[in-house]
């Protein structure tokens, strides 16, 4: 069975450094793209970025271009998103999601077609 | 930039009925839409692709049709398990970005 299994939920304070992780199991996770969506609470899906764990390559939606910096390590088949100095607005639901496969060029322009059930992050003093 | 419109935002709906729902995109982006299904305290799943196809496991009172600017997500016959939240995806341009959302609700 395919799956991502989301490291559990967190509770910060503002300044603190965080990095959440994502493992992927049930297929070859060096072959599919993986992405990170936010949600903050009753609000929408905001697509962040995604890494591709064969190479490392990685894309950030402007929105989140040097917010925070995804990752992967391909010999434990985890992606990671994680900040170097949380604010309170950064309080939300974050999943991660495999991009469907493709082949050829621009995969990272792909669904998300398997998702993890999510790692709650709240941000407080 | 692609600018996204999905409506509309809240659908208030009775088991049975036939809903739609819209996704607009400022430019045309051929079939690159992808419809997903949220429920409460839930994961979104992925619902339809290729702004058409149906993912696997999926029941066929869902369909998808469109291409270009212009998008609906049909739900033939609502039933209970239907009651969330839906969003449309479009994979077309850097940064893929997914509509406002619409809950569907029981009326």
């Amino acid at each position: 069975e395919v799956q991502l299994v989301q490291s559990g939920a967190e509770v910060k304070k503002p300044g603190e450094s965080l990095k959440i992780s994502c493992k992927g199991s049930g297929y070859s996770f060096t072959s599919y793209w993986i992405g990170w969506v936010r949600q903050m609470p009753g609000k929408g899906l905001e697509w962040m970025g995604i890494i591709y764990p064969g190479d490392s390559d990685t894309r950030y939606s402007p929105s989140f271009q040097g917010q925070v910096t995804i990752s992967a390590d391909k010999s434990i088949s985890t992606a990671y998103l994680q900040w170097s100095s949380l604010k309170a607005s950064d309080t939300a639901m974050y999943y991660c999601a495999r991009l469907s496969y493709c082949s050829g060029g621009s995969c990272y322009l792909h669904y998300m077609d398997v998702w993890g059930k999510g790692t709650t992050v709240t941000v407080s003093s | 930039v692609i600018w996204m419109t999905q409506s509309p935002s809240l659908l208030s709906a009775s088991t049975g009925d036939r809903v739609t729902i819209s996704c607009r995109m400022s430019q045309g982006i051929s079939s690159y839409l992808a419809w997903y299904q949220q429920k409460p305290g839930k994961a979104p799943e992925l619902l339809i692709y290729a702004a058409s196809t149906l993912q696997s496991g999926v029941p066929s009172r869902f369909s998808g049709s469109g291409s270009g600017t212009d998008f609906t997500l049909t739900i033939s016959c609502l039933q209970s398990e239907d009651f969330a939240t839906y969003y449309c995806q479009q994979y077309y341009s850097f940064p893929p970005k997914f509509g406002q959302g619409t809950k569907v609700e029981i009326k």
